[in-house]
């Protein structure tokens, strides 16, 4: 069975400092994989999302990046962290564009 | 991209009481899911939906894809339905709605 992985599932950061969030996905191949930002008491927000190995689409101009060096794997990353890229980061993936998605158990992050 | 809609924002109910969650998409689409998201951020699968109806024990989803709009329905609701419902569409990304947020009382 597929299974998706996140960590960590909390990070405090101070302001400035690099992100790194690591999304894997077991038990298939060739996934779609998205990465979404939740603020607090709000709705869902898409970050990324990709298709396969090196293709990243992003929906938001941000102070963020994503890559996925493997097939399985997504990554969100951030230089400089701002205290505005605080909330609850939460990847996901599907077989393809229009099938069933699946999420993680999300990272939630606060930027001081 | 697709725009979805969810009504109402907000939804109290007393515990037994039965009560419907609605979805509206701009476009025509092959796919729409059903969550709920528990007071710890998870995000759970309810429904994967693209048309007709499911039911799963107290919950039941009904999709009219040629009139673009999904229901959720929570019957004889319990105190651990609260939470966030939200609906999603999955055109080439999976594009979610505002969210319905659930209080049952009771």
């Amino acid at each position: 069975s597929q299974t998706i992985h996140q960590w960590p599932a909390t990070l405090v950061q101070p302001v400035g400092s690099p992100l790194s969030l690591e999304c894997t996905v077991e038990g298939t191949s060739n996934p779609n994989l998205y990465w979404y930002r939740q603020a607090a008491g709000r709705g869902l927000q898409l970050l990324f999302y990709s298709v396969g190995i090196g293709q990243i689409s992003s929906e938001v101009p941000q102070n963020l990046s994503a890559s996925r060096p493997q097939d399985r794997q997504f990554i969100l990353s951030s230089k400089k962290l701002l205290l505005s890229d605080s909330g609850f980061y939460l990847c996901a993936w599907s077989y393809r564009s229009g099938t069933e998605a699946f999420f993680g158990q999300g990272t939630r992050l606060t930027v001081v | 991209g697709i725009q979805v809609e969810q009504s109402p924002p907000d939804l109290i109910l007393q515990e037994g009481a039965n009560s419907t969650l609605r979805c509206n998409f701009s476009d025509s689409v092959n796919n729409l899911q059903w969550f709920h998201q528990n007071p710890w951020g998870q995000l759970i699968n309810l429904f994967y939906i693209p048309s007709g109806t499911k039911q799963n024990g107290r919950l039941s989803a009904t999709t009219v894809a040629t009139e673009r709009y999904s229901l959720l329905y929570i019957s004889s609701s319990q105190t651990t339905d609260s939470g966030v419902y939200f609906c999603a569409v999955n055109d080439y990304k999976l594009s979610f709605g505002a969210g319905t947020t659930v209080t049952v009382r009771a």
